[in-house]
């Protein structure tokens, strides 16, 4: 068990670009999360899916931003037409439903600078 | 999911054991007790979590009132890599949503 991997670990980007970010989930983990932190603040959640049906999305995600899961093992976030605001770290967290607790384990994250 | 709070920061000398306060008064009978620390730049680490009766593990224990309405995070022999964020979240299993609900957490400062 190689824990929750993401992938860059850090991205600098100009506004406008796209960006895209890789995250894989601790192995037989079927809940995959995203959230994103800012400076000062603790991590906000972004959206989760359980295998690839993604259940949950937050207003946080605008439309520029779309996650897939689409084997239900790895997920990709795109964040489009980057804006200086979107400046974070992304992370990524999984987790197994077992006994009735599900304990979410989470990545190194993924930090994004846009200039 | 219920909200928490907990004090901003806190201070601990090495080798003693730091106690982190969090209330919850308005818990919920099915919503448990999470607590992650975050030391900085790294991901959330999961410490320990509890519903009703007080939990160990190899990292910490928790302690959780009678009422439910409070919990104390303790860590018997705080070192310097114990320097982190800590954030006290309750949340209700099994239910609509999945989701952390993170405040800004008590920042554990472990002094020499």
């Amino acid at each position: 068990d190689t824990g929750v991997s993401q992938n860059p670990r850090h991205k600098i980007t100009k506004r406008g670009q796209n960006v895209t970010f890789r995250c894989d989930p601790i192995s037989e983990h079927n809940r995959l999360y995203w959230y994103r932190q800012t400076l000062g603040q603790g991590p906000e959640f972004l959206t989760y899916f359980q295998n690839e049906a993604q259940l949950e999305k937050s207003r946080l995600l605008s439309d520029r931003f779309s996650a897939e899961r689409p084997k239900g093992s790895f997920s990709t976030l795109e964040i489009q037409r980057t804006e200086q605001g979107d400046s974070a770290m992304y992370l990524c967290a999984s987790s197994f439903l077992a006994g009735g607790t599900d304990t979410q384990y989470f990545g190194p994250g993924t930090r994004l600078t846009v200039l | 999911d219920a909200k928490t709070t907990q004090p901003t920061s806190m201070d601990c000398a090495e080798g003693r054991a730091a106690n982190l306060p969090c209330n919850h008064s308005t818990i919920s009978g099915n919503e448990y007790v999470y607590w992650y620390r975050q030391i900085h730049s790294q991901g959330p680490q999961y410490i320990i979590h509890g519903l009703k009766n007080n939990e160990t593990n190899e990292m910490a224990s928790l302690i959780i009132t009678e009422d439910r309405k409070s919990s104390t995070l303790i860590l018997p022999h705080a070192t310097l890599r114990d320097t982190a964020v800590y954030y006290c979240i309750v949340r209700v299993l099994g239910g609509a949503t999945n989701k952390l609900i993170f405040g800004t957490g008590t920042l554990l400062a472990v002094q020499p």
